[in-house]
């Protein structure tokens, strides 16, 4: 069973600019998280959606937005990017259907923003 | 804020060795987790103990849980050099009206053990 995909792994923007986040879940699982993960902050929830509904939402200004596709792909975007969003942007997974609790996470995707 | 917070933040130690780390945190939960991240890649599990669970065991790792103290413990016996990594409790939000996909991480210890 493949695991969960992100893309790109690394990219470089700059000000100003925005950009989109890719994730695939494991096969079956209708749930997909987004976590950004700095040294100062460490790991904070962005949010959570399922079966293509945000089902929950961080404390993150609304520069941060996300979508489910039916396939449950999902995409993050940040716009008007700033340097405090230079981070690792993780997505993990899991079948949101019954809470087993376990989150499965992706390699991430490192944003550095100049 | 953080619910979860990691004690020590750093431990070095001699494989072999065995390495406990300790996480706190606030609000009631239903379970906790461990996970572990090698540098600058993605988190992987490695144990959950439910709220009603005091103790439980997975190879190499024990993790406790005193609901009372609001507090949690792994331990890693004979520690190899491949264990360096960082290791984060995390507690699902249900005090928070949190859903699944959303837990709350502390800020990890860095463990480092020499060969």
């Amino acid at each position: 069973k493949a695991g969960v995909t992100q893309t790109p792994r690394y990219l470089i923007k700059t000000r100003g600019q925005q950009v989109t986040l890719s994730c695939s879940p494991i096969s079956g699982h209708r749930s997909v998280s987004w976590y950004q993960q700095t040294p100062g902050q460490g790991l904070q929830f962005l949010f959570e959606y399922f079966s293509e509904t945000q089902r929950n939402k961080g404390n993150f200004p609304g520069r941060f937005s996300g979508r489910q596709f039916s396939n449950s792909r999902s995409e993050m975007n940040v716009s008007t990017l700033e340097l405090g969003d230079s981070a690792l942007y993780l997505c993990a997974s899991s079948s949101g259907l019954v809470n087993t609790g376990e989150l499965f996470f992706g390699e991430g995707s490192r944003l550095t923003v100049l | 804020s953080q619910q979860g917070e990691e004690d020590p933040q750093a431990l070095s130690i001699q494989e072999g060795e065995n390495a406990t780390m300790n996480c706190s945190y606030k609000t009631s939960i239903n379970n906790l987790q461990w996970y572990r991240q090698n540098s600058g890649r993605g988190l992987v599990h490695l144990i959950l103990i439910r709220s009603n669970e005091r103790e439980k065991h997975s190879g190499r790792l024990r993790v406790t849980l005193d609901t009372s103290k609001k507090s949690s413990s792994l331990l890693i016996t004979a520690s190899r050099a491949a264990d360096t990594a960082s290791y984060f409790c995390a507690t699902d939000a249900s005090g928070y009206g949190g859903s699944q996909g959303n837990l709350i991480f502390g800020k990890g210890t860095k463990l480092s053990v020499k060969p």
